[in-house]
Order: structure tokens, then sequence, then C-alpha cells
């Protein structure tokens, strides 16, 4: 059974710092990794998608890596800026039908 | 392009009701899924329908259904509702199975 664990539950940083989320699976037969960002009360907003015979996805300050083999997947952010608060989740696509979330990273950015 | 739109975006249903969500999934996507997410918690699966046939099913109560249209819109059904049963629930539709997925912003349902 897939499971999706998010580390840590909560984090705040001051603004301008890089930054490192991390998200665990536990097994290594995925289809993607995906990493998400919801602000309070809102929908899913797609960050990056990974696909499983990718390594790593860059979109501006945003960089995700995967490694299937460990279990691992890390979103890197650089010069945090307060507009970056919101909730991060990992999402993993553990089967062609379903996709299993981490309960996410609460980030806050204090200007 | 329209999104993944649902409707509606907010209700309140008292205990014991039933309740009907729909999704309308981004036009040419044959696959839509549905997942609910309490406070404080990532999102749940419950179901997944593919060319309107159920592909997967989360670990959720019969009194949760659904059905995907031949326009391949969907309707989340759930009976006998319960407090527990008051979450965020999300809709999110693919081109195919395991293909990326998109989010719509979801029907806040509070149950009292």
């Amino acid at each position: 059974k897939q499971e999706v664990t998010q580390i840590p539950a909560a984090l705040s940083v001051p603004e301008g710092e890089n930054l490192v989320l991390n998200c665990s699976f536990t097994d290594s037969a995925i289809y993607n990794l995906q990493w998400f960002r919801q602000d309070p009360g809102k929908g899913l907003t797609s960050l990056l998608l990974i696909q499983s015979s990718q390594r790593e996805q860059t979109s501006g300050r945003l960089n995700a890596s995967l490694d299937k083999s460990s279990g691992r997947s890390t979103l890197y952010i650089a010069a945090s800026q307060p507009g970056d608060s919101a909730t991060y989740l990992c999402a993993v696509y553990s089967s062609a039908s379903k996709i299993i979330f981490g309960s996410g990273t609460r980030l806050s950015i204090r200007p | 392009d329209a999104g993944v739109t649902q409707s509606p975006t907010h209700l309140i249903k008292t205990r014991g009701q039933h309740v009907t969500l729909r999704c309308s999934p981004i036009s040419g996507h044959k696959s839509v899924s549905w997942y609910q997410q309490v406070l404080g918690q990532g999102p749940q699966f419950i179901f997944q329908y593919y060319e309107k046939e159920e592909r997967g099913r989360g670990n959720f109560p019969d009194r949760f259904s659904a059905r995907q249209f031949p326009n391949y819109s969907s309707e989340l059904n759930v009976n006998a509702l319960l407090l527990g049963d008051s979450a965020l629930y999300l809709c999110a539709s693919s081109l195919e199975s395991a293909l990326e997925a998109f989010f719509g912003q979801g029907t806040r349902l509070t149950v009292v």
C-alpha cells in the first residue's frame, strides 16, 4: 500500500531564503509525481509534474527532483517571497487510476 | 480554455440528507476522478471514471456513489450525510488514466 509522507508539517522562514520541502513514498512503482500549491480554502494549483522516467523539473524559482529508488522527492524554492506562503502537497500517481497525497507542508514566509 | 468546473462552490446540508456534486472536465478529457479533503489533511481518492466506467474506488462507504455521463461530465452522490462528510470535494480530469490530472476549485460541503 502506497504511503506518502511530507516533512516538515509546517515551516516558517524569513523572506529571501532558499528552502527545501521533502516528500517520501513507500512504493517506488509510480507513474508520476506532482507538486501542488493550495491556498487556504482554495483548490489545488499544479506546480510541477515529474514523469517516472524523469529526475527533475524546473519552473522559475521552483525545482523538483525525483529519486524513485529511494522513494524521495524534493521541492526546492529559491529566493522565497511572502506570496509563496501556502500549503504544498506532494502527490504520487500510484496506479493508472489513483493519486495518493501527502498531508502537506504549511509554509509561511516572514517579510 | 475553460478548466475543470465544479458546482456548487459551497453548500450546507443537514445530517441524513442527500447531496449531488457536479463536475465538468476539460474539453477532450475522458477521465474524471473525485477526492475528499478534510481540514488539515491531503485529498483522499474516492472514485475514478474513464469512458463512463468506474476504474478505481477508494476506501469510502457505499453511501458514496458516482457516475459519468456521455459528455464525460460527472456527478458524485452522497447519501445519509454525516457530520464527518464535511469537507472540500475536488474533481480532477485527465486525457487518459495516469496522465496529468487537472483539478477544479472544489465544492465546500458543510454538514450540520
